[in-house]
């Protein structure tokens, strides 16, 4: 079972508003990936880091959303100014390297109102 | 581009009878197969994957043989329970650290 830990587990926020959470990786898993999952299903990446550098990022990823994996401290995936359309589960993936096998948190699912 | 095509479900299943899941998949890379499955409420947890063509992965009854001639990684199970209810995801994993390409999912119900 995945010892990735997501905090909060529900978020409920109102357009414009900031929304952030919170990862906790696997202890030893220096990659962290970042997906956004909607109500079909679809899974989005986000962005992802090992230790604290960014590897790769979508374009939204650089506007309304930023990230931080800093040293010794939780991961964090922050909504600057919430749109309905962000309502999603936001998931954290953690992994040994970057090709390695990704094991999953159990989101953060996010309510914009 | 880089995709992959799984079953359109729902699939609606009695306990006891089996279950195939079709997978396939297109890329120009060389993949590692996998096999995710999601409770309500939880992340995608592997079921297990499969790095090398021709050979097969299993776990809980459950198994898939990566066929680099038909490109397609079909998940079956002999005979389903009722906790095998769940969301079962085909994904492609490619080299350069790249994010997992996730089929569209395939919702499974089994009944008592």
């Amino acid at each position: 079972n995945s010892k990735v830990i997501q905090t909060p587990r529900y978020l409920v926020k109102g357009q414009g508003q900031k929304a952030k959470m919170r990862c906790i990786p696997e202890k030893g898993h220096p990659v962290v990936f970042w997906y956004q999952q909607n109500k079909n299903n679809e899974f989005k990446f986000l962005i992802n880091f090992q230790n604290q550098e960014v590897l790769q990022q979508i374009d939204m990823t650089e506007k309304r959303f930023s990230a931080e994996c800093p040293s010794n401290s939780p991961c964090s995936l922050e909504i600057q100014s919430s749109e309905a359309g962000d309502s999603a589960l936001y998931l954290c993936a953690s992994s040994l390297g970057a090709q390695d096998t990704q094991y999953f948190g159990p989101g953060t699912r996010l309510l914009v109102l | 581009g880089d995709s992959v095509t799984q079953t359109k479900g729902p699939v609606t299943l009695s306990e006891g009878t089996s279950l195939t899941v079709n997978c396939s998949y297109e890329t120009k890379q060389y993949p590692t197969l996998f096999w995710y499955v999601q409770y309500p409420g939880e992340g995608p947890q592997l079921l297990f994957k499969v790095p090398k063509a021709n050979e097969k992965g299993s776990n809980r009854g459950f198994e898939a043989t990566y066929d680099k001639g038909t490109t397609s990684f079909h998940l079956q199970k002999a005979s389903v329970q009722e906790s095998d209810s769940a969301v079962y995801y085909c994904v492609l994993g490619l080299q350069g650290g790249r994010a997992l390409i996730f089929g569209t999912g395939t919702t499974v119900s089994v009944s008592p």
